[in-house]
């Protein structure tokens, strides 16, 4: 069974440009998780997906953050204008259900220069 | 809002002491996951516990949950060089919020 499919694996930008994440979960997954993890800290919830519902999206900051799950599958997350303060690890993770072990992805590097 | 604490930050001990993680809810939980990430890679899944004052145990790794559902443990007996990482509890709230600890980086003196 394939895991959670995460690219770019590594992303280097200059601040104010835009830049786009790309997640596909595991098949049969109706929970999507988008999250943020800083150096040495948990990774951040920036937003939940039940099937194609964003269903907390509460951290996700929305002047700068985007993102979409069209058709309850695989999902994009949208960052426009990147700041400095964006450089961290990016972590797509699936689950069953909510409340359900989450599969992580590998993750997306991002560094804003 | 709800806040989670999770102790020490960092723990390095000799190959072969045991190791434990606390974790610490300021709102009750309605169920907490425990995960292990391995430097430079992912968290992967380790347990989840529901109910109150539960117990779990996989090989070295024992996992408690509080009676009042708002902390849990997490404790290695005899660590080995492969139990190297951070550990990390994700909290659950009945609002189905989901907070994860700072995590706890264990180290090991082979």
């Amino acid at each position: 069974e394939a895991g959670v499919v995460q690219s770019p694996r590594y992303k280097i930008i200059e601040k104010k440009q835009p830049v786009a994440f790309w997640c596909n979960p595991i098949s049969g997954h109706n929970t999507l998780y988008w999250y943020r993890q800083n150096l040495g800290q948990g990774p951040e919830l920036l937003i939940r997906y039940e099937n194609e519902e964003a269903v907390d999206d509460s951290q996700l900051p929305k002047d700068r953050f985007s993102a979409e799950r069209l058709k309850g599958v695989d999902s994009t997350l949208k960052i426009q204008p990147a700041e400095l303060g964006d450089s961290a690890v990016y972590l797509c993770a699936s689950s069953l259900e909510g409340r359900e072990t989450q599969y992580f992805g590998p993750g997306t590097r991002l560094l804003v220069l | 809002g709800q806040q989670v604490m999770q102790i020490p930050q960092y723990q390095h001990v000799q190959e072969g002491e045991d190791f434990t993680t606390y974790c610490n809810s300021s709102t009750t939980l309605s169920n907490i996951q425990w995960y292990k990430q391995r430097p430079g890679g992912h968290p992967v899944f380790l347990i989840q516990l529901v109910k109150s004052g539960e117990v779990k145990k996989q090989k070295r790794l024992t996992f408690q949950f509080g009676e009042a559902k708002k902390n849990s443990s997490l404790h290695i007996t005899a660590t080995q060089t492969t139990d190297v990482g951070t550990y990390f509890c994700a909290a659950y709230s009945s609002a189905s919020k989901i907070i994860f600890g700072s995590g706890t980086r264990l180290s090991i003196r082979p």
